[in-house]
């Protein structure tokens, strides 16, 4: 049981470069979400999902996008990295009562 | 964005001590989780409170969910070094609306 993988677990960006963070779970969880962890500031959430085709804003959207075309898929798009958005990303699911994060992707924006 | 005032922000123990921390947030929240984070890895639920008062032992772990609700505390007992690492808390407010919000984080370090 692979639970919540996210990929890739490194990535460098260059200023005004894009890319999308993938995020995959086969738990068959309807919730899933996307935080950002930054020094001092621990988990912030960036977007959620209630289910497939339903995306909604967390507490620090800017610069992010994302889509549920699936219940297992929930990928994280920078549109224009910047700086500011180099963090480590965790992705989640949750079953209701319990949640169950990835191991992480470290971003860096140079 | 509100986040929960975890304390203390850092730890630092000799083997065998009993760890004491706590979370306080000016909002009611129906359920306290307890996380904790190793280096490299994403955070692993440590313990879940979902009744105001309610006290929950996991191990050497023992959670209590503050009956203002707007409170819990975490201790561990007797520490070993595999309890090195950054500790969170987290209050979800509503059953069925799954969002969670984070406290700041313990980071315990265990003294030779």
């Amino acid at each position: 049981n692979a639970g919540v993988t996210q990929t890739p677990k490194f990535q460098v960006l260059k200023t005004g470069q894009s890319m999308t963070l993938q995020c995959a779970q086969d738990m068959n969880h309807e919730y899933m979400s996307w935080y950002r962890q930054d020094p001092g500031m621990g988990l912030r959430l960036i977007h959620y999902s209630v289910g497939a085709g339903i995306t909604d804003q967390g507490e620090v959207p800017n610069g992010y996008n994302v889509s549920r075309s699936t219940t297992e898929d929930f990928p994280l798009r920078l549109l224009s990295a910047a700086p500011s958005q180099t963090s480590v990303y965790f992705c989640a699911s949750s079953s209701g009562t319990e949640d169950f994060f990835g191991q992480g992707t470290r971003l860096t924006v140079v | 964005g509100q986040q929960l005032n975890q304390s203390p922000q850092s730890m630092f123990i000799q083997e065998g001590e009993d760890v004491s921390m706590n979370c306080t947030s000016s909002s009611i929240f129906n359920t306290w989780l307890w996380y904790k984070q190793d280096p490299g890895e994403g955070p692993v639920l440590l313990i879940a409170l979902y009744k105001a008062g309610e006290l929950t032992s996991n191990g050497r772990l023992t959670a209590q969910f503050g009956t203002t609700r707007k409170d819990s505390f975490l201790n561990i007992s007797a520490s070993i070094p595999s309890d090195v690492g950054i500790y969170f808390c987290a209050g979800r407010f509503n059953f069925g609306n799954e969002k969670l919000t984070f406290g700041t984080g313990t980071r315990l370090t265990i003294i030779p």
